[in-house]
């Protein structure tokens, strides 16, 4: 299986900071991750596809790039509605992986 | 626009098997990826498998010996059928669309499953 290692797991940032999480796919993944937000008690959301093509309706802030086996996704402005846990996830080879999360909270 | 919700049972003895439905509306099922992904409360995700509206599927291999995913056209809705369970089955499990090489745009709310006597 491809291992996605995503960091930090958990952040405390203010109010109109950049943030910027990482996933590191254990082989070469091309570019077919997605990026999830997941609030609590809720389903998770597509925010990026394909590394770096954004979702429907989803704001410009949020951003996502990379390719092969580093993968970087930003909130260029945090707002207090991003607060939420963020996952990465490939699907070049099944079983489609998840990377651990990272949990974003306002400092 | 596209919706899905989970249904069943939200108890479920150990060694018994879990058995969950997803209805789908406002999109017909004989197109994309149907998958089931699950969470334990407080963790990470995990894919179970995946299965296309004609009849073909695909299992994570750390669960395939338990896992038989089916189709149901004619209702548009799929489900999901886990063997033997223990507490390490506890989790919410979401019901989802997707591409099998791509996105996974729409997600059911989820339903916590419980695993205990």
């Amino acid at each position: 299986d491809i291992q996605m290692t995503q960091s930090p797991s958990s952040l405390s940032a203010s109010v109109g900071d950049r943030v910027t999480i990482t996933c590191q796919a254990s082989q070469d993944i091309g570019s077919y991750v997605n990026w999830f937000q997941q609030k609590p008690g809720k389903a998770p959301k597509l925010l990026i596809y394909d590394a770096d093509t954004m979702a429907t309706g989803i704001p410009s802030r949020f951003s996502g790039s990379g390719s092969g086996t580093d993968f970087t996704f930003t909130i260029s402005s945090l707002q207090p509605e991003d607060i939420a846990t963020y996952f990465c996830q490939q699907y070049d080879i099944l079983p489609l992986t998840f990377g651990g999360g990272s949990k974003v909270e306002i400092k | 626009q596209v919706q899905l919700k989970e249904a069943g049972p939200g108890l479920v003895k150990p060694s018994e098997t879990l058995s969950l439905t997803c209805d789908v509306s406002g999109f017909s099922i004989s197109s994309y990826y149907w998958a089931w992904i699950r969470q334990p409360p407080g963790k990470g995700l995990e894919w179970i498998g995946s299965i296309y509206h004609d009849g073909t599927t695909y299992y994570n291999p750390s669960l395939k010996s338990r896992v038989t995913i089916s189709v149901d056209t004619s209702n548009n809705q799929f489900s999901l059928h886990l063997t033997s369970v223990t507490a390490a089955d506890s989790a919410f499990y979401y019901c989802a669309r997707h591409k099998l090489y791509g996105e996974i745009d729409h997600w059911g709310q989820g339903t916590l499953v419980t695993v205990s006597s």
